[in-house]
């Protein structure tokens, strides 16, 4: 079981918004601004798409958006697209491991 | 461009070992911090092992340490794992990751800017 809890899936149409959760607990996400998301799309590299909490790297789209409240971390993605289908992961840095802790994944369909 | 490559994958009996390696290209591989990320089958991504940019700080996750030794070569843009005694619950992709930002006095690995394609460990008799 993953040290953090993401929903398995999630999925909208080209064009609206969706959020994913990411929920841990008091000693990683609840205590920490050091939480990241990655793009994953199944036979390439993973992507860093947002890093503290919020912050996006260069070249990343302002499509996607990040926030936190309590032990729960949140990736929006806005205006979906086609390419947006990829699974997502949450990691946090914790106090409870030299590295970090990832969720399980949510697997984005894009209808 | 940043590359990173893995190698040295395949298939191992419970118990035996093996070691992957990563060869790196398109950057100062000495100046960053390095690590393993792996994910099984229909699981999450889990760290495995980070590793200084000199080789002198190493970080292991508890499933792995003991079994597992992280190492890099610098002078070859190389980085490699060996990992012994390796049981069913290894099985999985393994990725070559450059971390970009590591916090704390432990060394904790925050970020990584690039990964591998993945190199796949099956560990079954």
């Amino acid at each position: 079981q993953s040290a953090l809890t993401q929903p398995a899936s999630v999925s909208g149409s080209p064009g609206q918004s969706i959020t994913i959760s990411c929920t841990g607990t008091s000693s990683d996400v609840g205590a920490y601004d050091f939480v990241s998301w990655y793009q994953h799309h199944p036979g390439k590299a993973p992507k860093l798409m947002i890093y503290d909490v919020s912050s996006r790297p260069s070249g990343v789209s302002n499509r996607f958006s990040g926030s936190k409240s309590g032990n729960t971390a949140s990736l929006t993605i806005s205006g979906l697209q086609a390419e947006d289908e990829a699974d997502y992961y949450c990691t946090s840095y914790t106090s409870s491991s030299t590295l970090g802790v990832f969720g399980g994944g949510t697997k984005l369909t894009v209808l | 461009q940043v590359q990173l490559v893995e190698s040295g994958g395949g298939l191992v009996k419970p118990g035996g070992s093996l070691r992957l390696s990563c060869a790196a290209s398109g950057f100062t591989f000495s100046a960053y911090y390095m690590g393993w990320i792996r994910q099984a089958p229909g699981k999450g991504l889990e760290w495995v092992s980070s590793i200084s940019g000199a080789g002198s700080f190493t970080n292991y996750a508890d499933s792995v340490k003991g079994r597992f030794t992280i190492s890099r070569d610098n002078a070859k843009n190389s980085l490699s794992l060996q990992m012994n005694s390796l049981r069913a619950e290894d099985s999985a992709v393994y990725y070559c990751a450059r971390v970009s930002r590591i916090t704390g006095a432990a060394n904790v690995p925050l970020e990584t800017d690039y990964w591998g394609q993945g190199a796949l460990l099956t560990v079954s008799s």
